[in-house]
């Protein structure tokens, strides 16, 4: 069955410094999505992506974030400069519909540890 | 977006016995979804509601979509150890990209 994979599992990093977490979403979905869930609290909507451009984003998707989808097959989240509230575990997901018509599948996550 | 409130927190329960979670909103809801997030696994679909009043089952699993579509319940029939986990109820933004998760019901049953 065709699944959702993240690069890499865990991320452990230094304040200040740029991330790029990893995604390849399954191959005939057209709609992607990055959520995070801070370790125990509720899994939290980060930005969505469609026909190369965001969709939508939420408030904590701001300027240190950017999303991007530089080949046919990956879909990449950029944190420029990681603070201590990023550390997160963050879910890539995608779909093959829009999200009020069908599921999102996510990926098993990729850890951040931001110290 | 809007806020879904999912009560309860945490259920412990015997294996055997039922289990239930409620899903609420302030607001009308177009549709909802729920999900399982197994220990330190992730989020995995379960079901979308659309309908007033609808209600679908998945084997042990029955979902409820409250008739004014502000509510929504799952309830698990003789829970087994492989129903642990948190299940979510989220909700679908005006715009329809997003999904706003409910802070979700913890799950433990114990053999």
């Amino acid at each position: 069955e065709p699944e959702v994979t993240q690069t890499p599992s865990h991320q452990v990093t230094q304040m200040g410094q740029e991330v790029i977490l990893r995604c390849v979403p399954i191959s005939n979905h057209l709609y992607f999505y990055w959520y995070r869930q801070i370790l125990g609290q509720k899994v939290e909507f980060l930005v969505s992506f469609y026909n190369n451009e965001i969709s939508e984003k939420s408030e904590i998707f701001d300027d240190q974030f950017s999303v991007e989808r530089p080949d046919g097959s990956n879909f990449t989240l950029k944190i420029r400069s990681t603070k201590l509230e990023d550390s997160a575990m963050y879910f890539c997901a995608s779909s093959t519909r829009w999200t009020a018509r069908g599921e999102q599948y996510f990926g098993p996550g990729t850890r951040l540890t931001v110290t | 977006g809007q806020q879904v409130m999912q009560i309860p927190q945490y259920q412990h329960v015997q294996e055997g016995e039922d289990f239930t979670t409620y899903c609420n909103s302030s607001t009308t809801l177009s549709n909802i979804q729920w999900y399982k997030q197994r220990p330190g696994g992730h989020p995995v679909f379960l079901i979308q509601l659309v309908k007033s009043g609808e209600v679908k089952k998945q084997k042990r699993l029955t979902f409820q979509f409250g008739e004014a579509k502000k509510n929504s319940s799952l309830h698990i029939t003789a829970t087994q150890t492989t129903d642990v986990g948190t299940y979510f109820c989220a909700d679908i933004a005006n715009s329809g990209y997003a999904l706003n998760f409910g802070k979700g019901t913890s799950l433990l049953v114990t053999p």
